[in-house]
């Protein structure tokens, strides 16, 4: 089984809908980010939490929400979703104790299609 | 922006010859360089790492080099296999803060893709 995961793996929704993506966590891993991937853009961080009290904005957080609802666990949401919100999104955690190494883990990916 | 720049979409090498990948950045406070590999469907897996007081880290057949100076880095894979054949993303670090929590702040480039044939 893999140590971060993600639910579900793939979506098709429609403009408007809300959607929620689900991680969780087998590591033990105290910090845990949400990302997304874009063809050319690479990889861009939405949110981040370094533990159940803590969230934090990241570059690109408009149109998202998080909740961190308990250390393994940590879900981004889109209240409203929209085209532009298709994209493959990634779940990463990583150890407070690694101090600069910054090495993230990452889940599978879940595929996001709005139309 | 794009402070983390991989300028190279895409890469094709014959199996057993050398792989450079390559990477630029434009921050100056970034201090430790990563690179992950991403095969399809899953998520990217740390590679190799580097710090700035450093300009060349080796792990088996791969070598990470930094010019500072230039704001350059490079990943060398040899000899390269079909295995290998991946997107890979190059990350930036700088030191950032989080109410009052330090961390190392990571900035990916867009990623470039190897096709390694045998």
């Amino acid at each position: 089984d893999a140590d971060v995961t993600q639910t579900p793996r793939n979506r098709i929704t429609k403009t408007g809908k809300r959607i929620m993506l689900e991680c969780s966590q087998t590591k033990g891993h105290d910090r845990m980010y949400w990302y997304r991937q874009d063809p050319g853009l690479g990889l861009r961080l939405i949110y981040y939490s370094f533990d159940v009290k803590d969230i934090n904005k990241g570059e690109i957080s408009d149109g998202y929400s998080v909740s961190r609802q308990a250390q393994a666990k940590f879900s981004l949401s889109l209240e409203s979703a929209i085209p532009n919100q298709t994209a493959l999104y990634f779940c990463a955690t990583s150890d407070t104790g690694q101090g600069r190494a910054g090495e993230l883990f990452f889940g599978e990916g879940s595929r996001l299609t709005v139309l | 922006d794009q402070q983390v720049k991989q300028n190279s979409p895409s890469l094709s090498v014959q199996e057993g010859r050398i792989s450079i990948l390559n990477c630029d950045y434009t921050n100056s406070m970034f201090d430790y360089f990563l690179w992950y590999k991403k095969y399809p469907a899953e998520g990217p897996t740390f590679l190799i790492s580097i710090s700035s007081i450093k300009d060349k880290n080796e792990d088996g057949r791969f070598t990470v080099f930094l010019n500072k100076s230039a704001k350059h880095l490079s990943l060398h894979i040899v000899p390269s296999q079909p295995g290998d054949s991946a997107v890979y993303f190059c990350a930036a670090s700088e030191w950032g803060n989080a109410g009052g929590t330090s961390y190392g702040k990571l900035t990916f480039g867009q990623g470039t893709i190897l096709t390694v044939h045998p």
